[in-house]
Order: structure tokens, then C-alpha cells, then sequence
């Protein structure tokens, strides 16, 4: 597709569940940003990619959250052993080569944590 | 102190008004400065940039930066209700190779017809 494309839209998990994020960048873009978004709380960093390299994972709030990306494109975020302070709407964007600004983000995948 | 202050709102006003989105800021090596419309459930798009002082328009939307008092806006002149949506201000640092944003936390706009 022409744009960032994110899965699951939406899922339900128990606590104490891991659960993994995927996002698939636009085509040709080199960086990939994950950030997320809670209620009232604005967009929150949480990890930088280039290529396959994360020169910046700087946002990751806990090490239970880690995050790869294969042949420079697809990307997963893992949440391990989920907290009810996890759920929020976990936003992906890409951008060409990074740096200007111009981020395209999907339409993220929303998390809740029971 | 936060690095971005961003009023949550919500704002509501009526159709054909002028509507003001304002952000302040605390991080002088913020060098580019953005808006970004978030319509519900659907992922941020950019809708402004800009790196100087000074305004620059796009149609109806004019976004406004003064770097000495840390300040930018955003005004929408003939508001409509197409406009409803939320408006995230995005800075990012003139240093920075990662284009990395920061982000506040958004007003919420409902332009009622």
C-alpha cells in the first residue's frame, strides 16, 4: 500500500500477556519511529530506527518494551508481561531517510490492557 | 518544567470563526517547527513547517513562530466543521540527525456548524 500500515488495529489482552505491534513503512523510507499516544497525554517518543540500527531507543519506558526492525523494512514492537498502564494507541511512522521532519505515521494499533 | 506546553483545550466554536492554537516551549535548540492534525482514530498528518521567525499561510491556515519569547501558533481563518480534529504542535532540534520529534499534547477543536 501507499502508506504506513499498522496491526493489529486494535487488541485486548490480559495483564501479565505479552503482546507484539507490527508496522510496515512506506516503501524507500529508511527511518522508522514508534511513539505512543495515551489519553490526554500527547504523543510520547519511544524508539528511532535506521535501516535495521536503533541509534535512539532513548523513549522505551521499561525493559519489559523492545523493538526490531527486519530488512529495513518491517518493524515489531514487543510489550512483555503487559501492565494496565500500557494501554494506550501505539502510533508507528516513517520518514525518508529521517531528519526533516516529515513524519507519515499510521493509524496506529490501540492496546488495552484488562 | 515541560519542554512543550500545548493547552488540551477542548475548543469549540462556531463555523466561520478565526481559531487560535498556541504552543510555548522551553528548548532553545528547537530549530523547525511544526503542526500536526490528528482527525479521531486515524494517525497524525503534518499540515504546516516552518523554521524561521515570522508567519507563514497556506490557504487558510497561518502558522506563526517567535523564537525569542518561545512561542508559535497556528490560526485557521474561516473555520469549518471539516477542521474538527486535534492539532499537535511538533518541534524538532536543529542539531538532530534522527528527526526525532517532540510532540505536545494536542487541542482538541470541534467547529459546530
Amino acid at each position: 500500500g501507499a502508506g504506513v500500515s499498522q496491526s493489529p488495529s486494535n487488541k485486548v489482552t490480559e495483564k501479565g500477556k505479552d503482546v507484539e505491534l507490527r508496522c510496515d513503512p512506506i516503501s524507500g523510507h529508511t527511518a522508522l519511529y514508534w511513539y505512543r499516544q495515551s489519553l490526554g497525554q500527547g504523543l510520547e517518543f519511544l524508539i528511532y530506527f535506521q535501516g535495521n540500527s536503533a541509534p535512539d531507543k532513548s523513549g522505551l519506558p521499561s525493559d519489559r518494551f523492545s523493538a526490531e526492525r527486519t530488512g529495513g523494512s518491517v518493524s515489531t514492537l514487543t510489550i512483555q508481561r503487559t501492565q494496565q498502564e500500557d494501554s494506550a494507541v501505539y502510533l508507528c511512522a516513517s520518514s525518508f531517510q529521517g531528519a526533516s521532519g516529515e513524519l507519515f505515521f499510521g493509524e496506529g494499533s490501540r492496546l488495552t490492557v484488562l | 518544567q515541560k519542554e512543550v506546553e500545548q493547552d488540551p483545550g477542548p475548543l469549540s466554536v462556531p463555523e466561520g470563526a478565526i481559531v487560535s492554537l498556541n504552543c510555548t516551549y522551553s528548548n532553545s535548540a528547537f530549530q523547525y517547527f511544526m503542526w500536526y492534525r490528528q482527525y479521531s482514530r486515524k494517525g497524525p498528518e503534518l499540515l504546516m513547517y516552518t523554521y524561521s521567525s515570522g508567519n507563514k499561510e497556506d490557504g487558510r491556515f497561518t502558522a506563526q513562530v517567535d523564537k525569542s519569547s518561545k512561542y508559535i501558533s497556528l490560526f485557521i481563518r474561516d473555520s469549518q466543521p471539516s477542521d474538527s480534529a486535534t492539532y499537535l504542535c511538533a518541534f524538532l532540534d536543529g542539531s538532530s540527525n534522527t528527526g526525532k520529534l517532540i510532540f505536545g499534547q494536542g487541542t482538541t477543536l470541534q467547529v459546530k456548524p
